[in-house]
């Protein structure tokens, strides 16, 4: 099992301020990295996803950083709001990704009013 | 309404018994996936399939089957081979394999 490991398990940030969730996989033939936010109950939502030919993608108030050298990718939350409070999952695919998606373990985000 | 449903959104059962989650999708995917989740965990992939007729194990298949009959459907039986089967299942549909995933709302199996 190719592993993506996620950090922190667990933030809270003050509204208004920059939750950054990081990750870091292993298998260099990962080459679609999406993130997913997920409220209690609920399925995940596909948020924002990056492939390793750019450096940093911005989708609203979220941006992914990528670093291929060093295999790692973040998650940045601009101007962040209660609203985001939620379960946050990075994951990896290689290319063709016939066998799904190896998913981190998750962060819980609270962002306080 | 396009998406993906899975029914029941609980389902309770008695241990040693067989039971089928119900996924469907009207997005035209080829692709469809499930996934278990616990506290902690993330998510593993259990069962995947790419076209019709055709699927594959996932991580952690030992005490699950699936069939996939139909290209809208995918369902999902947990057997009493299952030794830990009281989790959330999330199915999941794409495309094709390795682009976006999209999940569907989740069916949270309770076994005592």
């Amino acid at each position: 099992q190719q592993q993506v490991k996620q950090s922190p398990q667990s933030l809270i940030v003050q509204k208004g301020g920059i939750p950054i969730i990081n990750c870091a996989y292993e298998n260099t033939a990962f080459d679609y990295f999406p993130w997913y936010q997920q409220f209690p109950g609920k399925g995940p939502a596909l948020l924002i996803a990056i492939r390793p030919d750019v450096s940093e993608k911005k989708e609203g108030r979220f941006t992914i950083s990528f670093n291929k050298s060093a295999k790692q990718f973040s998650l940045h939350i601009m101007d962040s709001q209660p609203g985001d409070s939620a379960t946050y999952f990075c994951a990896a695919s290689p290319r063709g990704g016939a066998d799904g998606l190896t998913f981190g373990k998750g962060t819980h985000l609270i962002i306080q009013p | 309404d396009g998406g993906i449903t899975q029914s029941p959104k609980y389902l309770f059962r008695k241990e040693g018994q067989n039971v089928t989650l119900s996924c469907e999708q009207n997005l035209n995917h080829d692709a469809m996936y499930w996934y278990r989740q616990d506290p902690g965990q993330g998510l593993r992939l259990i069962y995947y399939s790419q076209i019709v007729n055709d699927f594959q194990k996932g991580d952690i298949a030992e005490g699950y089957s699936v069939s996939r009959e139909k290209k809208e459907s995918f369902p999902l039986t947990v057997t009493s081979a299952q030794k830990n089967p009281t989790a959330f299942y999330l199915c999941a549909s794409s495309w094709v394999a390795g682009v976006e995933q999209y999940f569907g709302p989740g069916t949270r199996l309770t076994v005592t």
